[in-house]
């Protein structure tokens, strides 16, 4: 198993820009996720799906959209970036066990926005 | 509110010494999980333990250890006798079960530097 893959691991952007995260998984996880991590903040929710076709905002959801379309892919869209939106981004998929099993993280994207 | 705290922000510690990274939390419900992640210089989170509010042993794996405690809401990690490969940036964090679908309120990050 791959676990939880993320592309790209680096990306630099201009503001205005959009651009995709890619998050796939290949554990047949029904639960995935967004975080965003900033220095002194540790990691902060920004869309979550609990299944194919379902998804939902976290806790920073404003400028970023998801979907889901299959199981194993849970993509986040920045529509039109702004150096806000500078950060480290994982994505995370859990076991259907239930709301208190572990999330398992890919290795993150470093996103620069000028 | 939910909540966890890891007040210490960076620990340097010389290599063999023992360090206990704190983690409090702070929530109402009475069924929660608590986690710790390893954050090494390359990047990734690692999932360390997972900790439900029922079981209240202590844990060791190895120089690994979790001590939780919910009369004082805490789930400190101590490392016996450190390693520099121990250099990380150690997350504590909470799942919301009856919230967001479980997220994970995670704390500040402390972040330890074991020096040779």
């Amino acid at each position: 198993n791959a676990g939880v893959t993320q592309t790209p691991k680096f990306q630099v952007l201009k503001t205005g820009q959009s651009m995709t995260l890619q998050c796939a998984q290949d554990m047949n996880h029904e639960y995935m996720s967004w975080y965003r991590q900033d220095p002194g903040m540790g990691l902060r929710l920004i869309h979550y799906s609990v299944g194919a076709g379902i998804t939902d905002q976290g806790e920073v959801p404003n400028g970023y959209n998801v979907s889901r379309s299959t199981t194993e892919d849970f993509p986040l869209r920045l529509l039109s970036a702004a150096p806000s939106q500078t950060s480290v981004y994982f994505c995370a998929s859990r076991p259907d066990r239930g709301r208190g099993e572990t999330q398992y993280f890919g290795p993150g994207t470093r996103l620069l926005v000028l | 509110a939910q909540k966890v705290t890891q007040a210490q922000t960076e620990i340097s510690v010389v290599e063999k010494e023992d360090v206990t990274l704190d983690c409090v939390y702070e929530t109402r419900d009475t069924t929660y999980y608590l986690f710790w992640y390893k954050q090494p210089p390359s990047g990734e989170l690692v999932f360390l333990i997972r900790r439900n509010s029922f079981d209240e042993q202590n844990e060791i794996s190895g120089r690994y250890s979790w001590n939780f405690q919910k009369s004082t809401s805490s789930f400190n990690f101590t490392i016996t006798a450190s390693q520099v490969v121990d250099s990380a940036v150690y997350f504590c964090a909470l799942a919301m079960i009856y919230n967001q679908g479980g997220k994970l309120i995670f704390g500040q990050g402390t972040e330890l530097s074991v020096k040779p």
